[in-house]
C-alpha cells in the first residue's frame, strides 16, 4: 500500500542551523512527491516538487529511489521557517496525494 | 486572484444529521478535489472530480458523497454524522487532471464540529 512517513512530528531547532525533515515514502510506482507548508492562520501550499529541482526559500528536496526517502533540507534556517511542513506522494491519477502526518518546524532565535 | 474559497468556515451538528460542505475553485480551474484532516493528521484524500466526472475516491464509507457543477464548483455531502467525522474539510482545486502539471491549490477549509 502507498504510504508516506514523517517520523518527527516537531523539529525545533536554533535560527542560522541546518535543517532536515525526513520522509520516507512506499510506492512501487514512479512516485512524484511534493512538499506542502502551512504557515500559521494560512492554508496549505505547495513548496516544492521533486521534477522541478528547484530550490525555494532556500530549501531544496532530493528524491533518492534507493532509500525511497525525499528529505526537505535548508542550510540555514531563519525564524519565517516556522511553520507544519507536509511531505506529500502524488499517484499516477493527479489529484490523489497521499499526505503523511506532517512535522511542525520551530525556529528559535 | 480569490483563491479557491469554502463555506461556511465553521459548522457544527449533531450526530445523525446531514451536512453540506461548498467550495469554489480558482477559475480556470477544472479539477476539485476533498480531503479530511483529522487533529494531529495529515490531509487524507475523499474524492476528486473533474469536468463534472468523479475521477477518484478515497477509502470513505458510502456516506460521503460528491458533485461538481458545470461552473466546476462542488460540493461534499455528509450523511448520517458521526462523532468521528469531526475534521477540517478542506477543498483544493487545480487546473488539469493531472496533479503533477499542475499543483493543488487549498482552500481555508471547513471545520466540521459533530457534537
Amino acid at each position: 500500500a502507498q504510504r508516506v512517513t514523517q517520523p518527527e512530528k516537531l523539529l525545533s531547532v536554533f535560527k542560522g542551523a541546518p535543517v532536515e525533515l525526513k520522509c520516507n515514502y512506499s510506492y512501487s510506482g514512479s512516485p512524484e512527491l511534493f512538499w506542502y507548508v502551512q504557515y500559521s492562520r494560512q492554508r496549505l501550499q505547495l513548496l516544492l516538487r521533486h521534477i522541478s529541482r528547484e530550490s525555494i526559500k532556500g530549501f531544496t528536496a532530493d528524491l533518492n529511489k534507493g532509500e525511497t526517502s525525499f528529505h526537505l533540507k535548508k542550510p540555514f534556517a531563519q525564524e519565517e521557517d516556522s511553520a507544519m511542513y507536509y511531505c506529500a506522494l502524488s499517484l499516477f491519477q493527479g489529484g490523489k496525494l497521499i499526505f503523511g502526518q506532517g512535522t511542525e518546524l520551530s525556529v528559535k532565535p | 486572484d480569490a483563491g479557491v474559497t469554502q463555506s461556511p468556515t465553521h459548522l457544527i451538528k449533531t450526530r445523525g444529521q446531514h451536512v453540506t460542505l461548498r467550495c469554489s475553485p480558482i477559475s480556470g480551474h477544472k479539477s476539485v478535489s476533498w480531503y479530511q484532516q483529522v487533529l494531529g493528521q495529515g490531509p487524507q484524500f475523499i474524492f476528486q472530480y473533474y469536468e463534472k466526472e468523479e475521477r477518484g475516491r478515497g477509502n470513505f464509507p458510502d456516506r460521503f458523497s460528491a458533485r461538481q457543477f458545470p461552473n466546476y464548483s462542488s460540493e461534499l455531502n455528509v450523511n448520517a454524522l458521526l462523532l468521528g467525522d469531526s475534521a477540517l474539510y478542506l477543498c483544493a482545486s487545480s487546473r488539469f487532471l493531472d496533479g503533477s502539471n499542475s499543483p493543488l491549490h487549498f482552500g481555508n477549509g471547513t471545520r466540521l464540529t459533530v457534537t
